[in-house]
């Protein structure tokens, strides 16, 4: 069965350094959508890709977070500098077009910064 | 804007046991409903979803959950539980296709044997 793949799976880093989480989603869904779980809250959205396009960054933190889709396919989120607040756990889904948003999600990467 | 709220934040319960989920949502205009499972260190893996039609949605393991427009809820339900279904589980809200999942905060469901 096919799944979304995120790598790393767990990152530990100390602040003011840089992170970069990957993501390669389900072969032909044109959607991927990055989200933040904060521990103890439910996903936020961070960034939404159609293709290689953004369609919504309004919550990513601009001053040191950025993401790419360069080619359309994987995708990759980055931190620069990591603070301590963002430690969380970073989803990545995807979706097919004309499915009705189902999204299906990765394992994730957690995310500690100390 | 749309916002989700899940009430309770953990439920305890005795297997075999039934057990509900609470999910209230607010929103202008119409919306997608869904109710995600988390286990641990896991992903999110969708359960059920409401997108139109018969307002009593079921999954393939047991649970239900009912769209209720006027109260604005879409509660989560499953009449006997297992030691399995310990997990989180979340609710969400999409304005359209394609838009992004608006969650709540979760609820954590622990079964007890």
């Amino acid at each position: 069965e096919a799944e979304v793949a995120q790598s790393p799976r767990y990152k530990i880093t100390e602040k003011s350094q840089a992170v970069a989480f990957w993501c390669d989603p389900i072969s032909g869904h044109a959607t991927l959508y990055w989200y933040r779980q904060i521990l103890g809250q439910g996903p936020e959205l961070l960034v939404q890709f159609q293709d290689e396009s953004v369609v919504d960054d309004s919550q990513l933190p601009k001053d040191r977070f950025s993401a790419e889709r360069l080619k359309g396919v994987d995708s990759t989120l980055k931190i620069q500098p990591a603070e301590l607040g963002d430690s969380a756990m970073y989803l990545c889904a995807s979706s097919f077009p004309g499915t009705l948003n189902e999204q299906f999600f990765g394992p994730g990467t957690r995310l500690t910064v100390l | 804007a749309q916002s989700v709220t899940q009430l309770d934040s953990q439920v305890p319960v005795f297997e075999e046991a039934p057990v509900e989920l609470r999910c209230n949502y607010s929103s202008s205009v119409s919306v997608y409903l869904f109710w995600y499972v988390q286990y641990p260190n896991q992903g999110l893996q969708l359960l059920l979803k409401y997108l139109s039609g018969s307002t009593l949605v079921e999954s393939i393991n047991g649970f239900e959950a009912e769209f209720n427009k006027s109260q604005t809820s879409f509660h989560l339900r499953k009449p006997s539980v297992h030691i399995s279904d310990t997990a989180e589980y979340f609710c969400a809200v999409s304005k359209a296709a394609g838009n992004k999942l608006t969650f709540g905060g979760g609820t954590r469901v622990l079964v007890k044997p």
